[in-house]
């Protein structure tokens, strides 16, 4: 069975400083991992797909990261609009559709 | 390119009864998976439909129910609602050839369950 940890839980910053989100996960033959942010009431919003260990995508003040057991985000000067819960996600071999983490619900003062 | 939509966004339903969603995907995309989101349980995957077909399924009850059209849209239903099924049900469509094909949301139907 497939399974994703995110930490933190929560993660509460000040405009500026910068910080990493981490997503730890096993899956049985890894097809893609998944990064989404979420506001309040809405659907996940797609930031990242990453297919294999080493590589990364950056956009804006966003970059992912991937290794075989985990992936982070990492986030540089986060702004208030960078308020939102990351949700972390991994499809494996099996017919289970994405698993996901519980998120980390990210606050950034001004 | 406008993206999945999902009706109703709220719908408001007594125990025992039924309801549909509906979900149209964005233009092109054959896959429609389904997601059940609760603040307990996060993000849990319902099933998966491709070309009119069933492709995956989760560990739901019977209860739990979809289809897909020709054009790709596709409906869930929930029969004998229980409270338990108040959540924000999320539809994700995907081009769908391809393992590992990302995913795009809608904004959800909030089902509350009196």
């Amino acid at each position: 069975e497939d399974q994703v940890t995110q930490s933190p839980e929560a993660l509460r910053l000040q405009e500026g400083e910068s910080s990493s989100l981490n997503c730890s996960y096993t899956v049985s033959g890894l097809r893609g991992l998944f990064w989404y942010r979420q506001d309040p009431g809405k659907g996940p919003e797609f930031l990242f797909t990453l297919y294999s260990a080493g590589e990364e995508k950056e956009k804006e003040r966003l970059k992912a990261t991937l290794t075989k057991k985990e992936s982070f985000l990492h986030i540089t000067a986060p702004k208030p609009e960078d308020s939102a819960t990351y949700l972390c996600a991994v499809e494996g071999g099996g017919a289970d559709g994405l698993t996901f983490g519980k998120g980390t619900h990210l606050i950034i003062q001004p | 390119k406008a993206g999945v939509t999902q009706t109703p966004r709220y719908l408001i339903k007594t125990r025992g009864q039924q309801v549909t969603l509906s979900c149209s995907p964005i233009s092109g995309h054959r896959s429609v998976s389904w997601y059940q989101q609760t603040p307990g349980q996060g993000l849990q995957f319902l099933f998966e439909y491709f070309s009119e077909t069933q492709r995956n399924k989760g560990n739901f009850p019977g209860r739990f129910s979809g289809r897909q059209f020709s054009n790709s849209r596709s409906e869930m239903n929930v029969s004998t609602l229980e409270l338990g099924d108040s959540a924000l049900y999320l539809c994700a469509s995907s081009p769908g050839q391809a393992a590992g094909d990302t995913q795009y949301f809608g904004p959800g139907t909030r089902l509350t369950v009196l």
